[in-house]
């Protein structure tokens, strides 16, 4: 089972900063990395599929890059809609695995 | 628009059976692979089911649940037997996102929330 590390666990910024978000894989999971973003008492929300392919709707403020092992999750300019948690998930092999989540919060 | 809607859930004992559904609207839902991934309170996401030309189960659940589909319905099912207190969680069924994808989710449930608890 390929096993998705996180971190931070969690990143307190105030609006209009930059948040970097790092996703690490216990092996190689090639390009097949996505994104997820999970509000309080909502389903998550696909952002980035493919490492770096942002979902139809997505802002262009939201980028991923990366590709192996490690990955990137980048908010150019933080909104007050983008405070939330951030999963990331591998679809190289099964079982499909998710990470433990970055919470972003307000500073 | 694509519309995910699951029911089903509810409070069983441990050893206990409870089935889970999940209607689909606004999409060809017989070409898409449709997935099922819980979380439990507090936690991350934990993958459990995808069902397409194949259906792949994670290792936590294999032997007692099992999903199936009714394309005739538009529906996805989640049969779940021997429930234990850490099958726990809230339910939500996701599509794939294309045909050739079946593992990347562009579209969610509202969830079910399951509790195993005597």
């Amino acid at each position: 089972e390929i096993v998705l590390t996180q971190s931070p666990a969690t990143l307190s910024l105030s609006p209009g900063e930059r948040a970097t978000l790092s996703c690490r894989a216990s092996q190689s999971v090639s390009s097949y990395l996505a994104w997820y973003q999970q509000k309080p008492g909502q389903a998550p929300r696909l952002l980035i599929y493919d490492a770096s392919n942002r979902a139809t709707g997505i802002p262009a403020r939201f980028s991923g890059s990366g590709s192996g092992t490690d990955f990137t999750l980048t908010i150019s300019s933080l909104e007050p809609e983008d405070f939330a948690v951030y999963h990331c998930q591998q679809r190289r092999n099964w079982p499909l695995t998710f990470g433990p989540g970055t919470k972003v919060d307000i500073k | 628009e694509v519309q995910l809607l699951e029911s089903g859930g509810g409070l069983v004992q441990p050893g206990g059976s409870l089935g889970l559904s999940c209607a689909a609207s606004g999409f060809t839902f017989s070409s898409y692979a449709m997935s099922w991934v819980r979380q439990a309170p507090g936690m991350g996401l934990e993958w459990v089911s995808t069902s397409g030309g194949s259906t792949y189960y994670a290792d936590s659940v294999k032997g007692r649940f099992t999903s199936s589909r009714d394309n005739s319905k538009n529906t996805l099912y989640l049969q779940m037997n021997s429930l234990r207190a850490e099958d726990t969680a809230v339910y939500y069924c996701a599509k794939s996102i294309s045909v050739a994808s079946s593992q990347i989710f562009d579209y969610w449930g509202q969830g079910t929330l399951v509790t195993v608890s005597s």
